[in-house]
């Protein structure tokens, strides 16, 4: 069974320029979640989708980020624009419904500078 | 939102040596999940675990909900074991999400 699938892996841009990471959840899988881990601590939730809708977005910041699930399956994440402190692995996880095992991917490292 | 912590934050161990790591929560949850971090930042997942214990090779954990609490266990350590342990618990209710710890950062050494 394939796993969470993300890209970039890397991604370095200047501090004001935009990017955006992608995710591609295990297949079957409703629940996807974006994470942040910063350099020394545990991810932070960003966002959570069911399905198409969001359930929980309470830490993240509108201002910059944005996330969308269209059609329920593939995810992106956007930052624009960027801060040095963004500079952040983003992670990607997704499980079959909420209150189940959750299953990472391999994160993109981004780095603003 | 639901607080988690663990202990210790580093842990140094001899190759063979036993640990025990522990995680307190502050509020009911619905599961527990434990996840390593490798050295590649990669998050494996090693025991989803809302309650009692499991074992898993020289690995174990057990949760004691009512108690708010969860430990894993490391038998025989091997220098793979290095990395950074987080717990995870899933808080309950109908906003649940994972809220991962701090973490404990492990080295097993030769």
């Amino acid at each position: 069974e394939a796993g969470v699938a993300q890209s970039p892996r890397y991604k370095i841009i200047e501090k004001r320029q935009s990017v955006a990471f992608w995710c591609n959840p295990i297949s079957g899988h409703a629940t996807l979640y974006w994470y942040q881990q910063i350099l020394g601590q545990g991810p932070k939730l960003l966002i959570q989708f069911q399905n198409n809708g969001v359930v929980d977005d309470s830490q993240l910041p509108k201002d910059r980020f944005s996330a969308e699930r269209l059609k329920g399956v593939d995810s992106t994440l956007k930052i624009q624009p960027a801060k040095l402190e963004d500079s952040a692995v983003y992670l990607c996880a997704s499980s079959f419904s909420m209150n189940t095992e959750a299953f990472f991917g391999q994160g993109t490292r981004l780095t603003v500078v | 939102g639901i607080q988690v912590e663990q202990s210790p934050p580093d842990l140094i161990l001899q190759e063979g040596a036993n640990s025990t790591l522990r995680c307190n929560f502050s509020d009911s949850v619905n599961n527990l999940q434990w996840f390593h971090q490798n050295p590649w930042g990669q998050l494996i997942n090693l025991f989803y675990i809302p309650s009692g214990t499991k074992q898993n090779g020289r690995l174990s954990a057990t949760t004691v909900a009512t108690e708010r609490y969860s430990l894993l266990y490391i038998s025989s350590s091997q220098t793979t074991d290095s990395g950074v342990y987080f717990c995870a618990p899933e808080s309950s209710g109908t906003a649940s999400k994972l809220t991962f710890g701090t973490g404990t950062r492990l080295q097993v050494t030769l």
